[in-house]
């Protein structure tokens, strides 16, 4: 099956800085990449996600960025704010419109923006 | 927005018992799930349900896990006899058909 290796597990950074969180997939039937967002106690909110048949997608101050043939993807958060303080979860999944779309997530990433 | 609603937030229960956790998808949706997220780990797929049927299960969901969508609305996960182990959060999620899944707010079971 799919395994999903994510780094840092933790990462700091100071307000106003970039953050980069960087994921691997094994299976390269993948063809779905979303990047979720979770507070302390609360649900996962995805924040974007990417398909495997473009490169890079933006949306404000997150980009996602997909290597198929290197089967790695990453997040980067530009001008970070503290409330962008939250676990980071990356994820993989085979399918198209129709089917299963099983997530298989990485261990999360943990990132702090200090003031 | 729509979301999906899970009740209740917290369920604490004594090791052995049943429990059943509840879900209410978002209303157009057609594909429904649990995972679940020991703490401080990464959340983990246990089963995928569609047209009445489980579609997928991960080798968590055992058989003493069992999943039901008893009426139009609801979908629940049922575990027979809870075990330590089974202390987690339960997230239940759904999509539409070509659209990102939608997760619940969970619920915290605690097995004593």
């Amino acid at each position: 099956g799919e395994n999903v290796e994510q780094h840092p597990s933790t990462l700091s950074v100071q307000e106003g800085d970039s953050a980069v969180i960087k994921c691997t997939y094994s299976d390269s039937a993948s063809n779905y990449f979303p990047w979720y967002k979770q507070e302390l106690g609360k649900r996962p909110q995805l924040i974007i996600d990417i398909r495997s048949n473009v490169g890079e997608k933006k949306d404000q101050r997150i980009a996602v960025t997909l290597n198929k043939t290197a089967k790695h993807f990453s997040l980067h958060i530009t001008e970070t704010q503290p409330e962008d303080s939250a676990v980071y979860f990356c994820a993989a999944s085979w399918g198209s419109g129709g089917s299963n779309y099983k997530l298989t997530f990485g261990k999360g990433t943990l990132l702090t923006v200090n003031p | 927005e729509p979301e999906v609603t899970q009740t209740p937030s917290h369920q604490v229960t004594q090791m052995g018992q049943e429990v059943i956790l509840r879900c209410v998808p978002i209303s157009n949706h057609l594909y429904f799930y649990w995972y679940r997220q020991i703490l401080g780990q990464k959340v983990e797929f246990l089963v995928s349900f569609y047209n009445n049927e489980i579609s997928e299960k991960s080798e968590i969901f055992d058989d003493q896990f069992s999943v039901e969508r008893p009426d139009g609305s609801n979908f629940t996960l049922k575990i027979r006899s809870t075990k330590l182990e089974d202390s987690a959060m339960y997230f239940c999620a759904s999509r539409a058909t070509g659209t990102p899944l939608h997760f619940g707010n969970g619920t915290r079971l605690t097995v004593t």
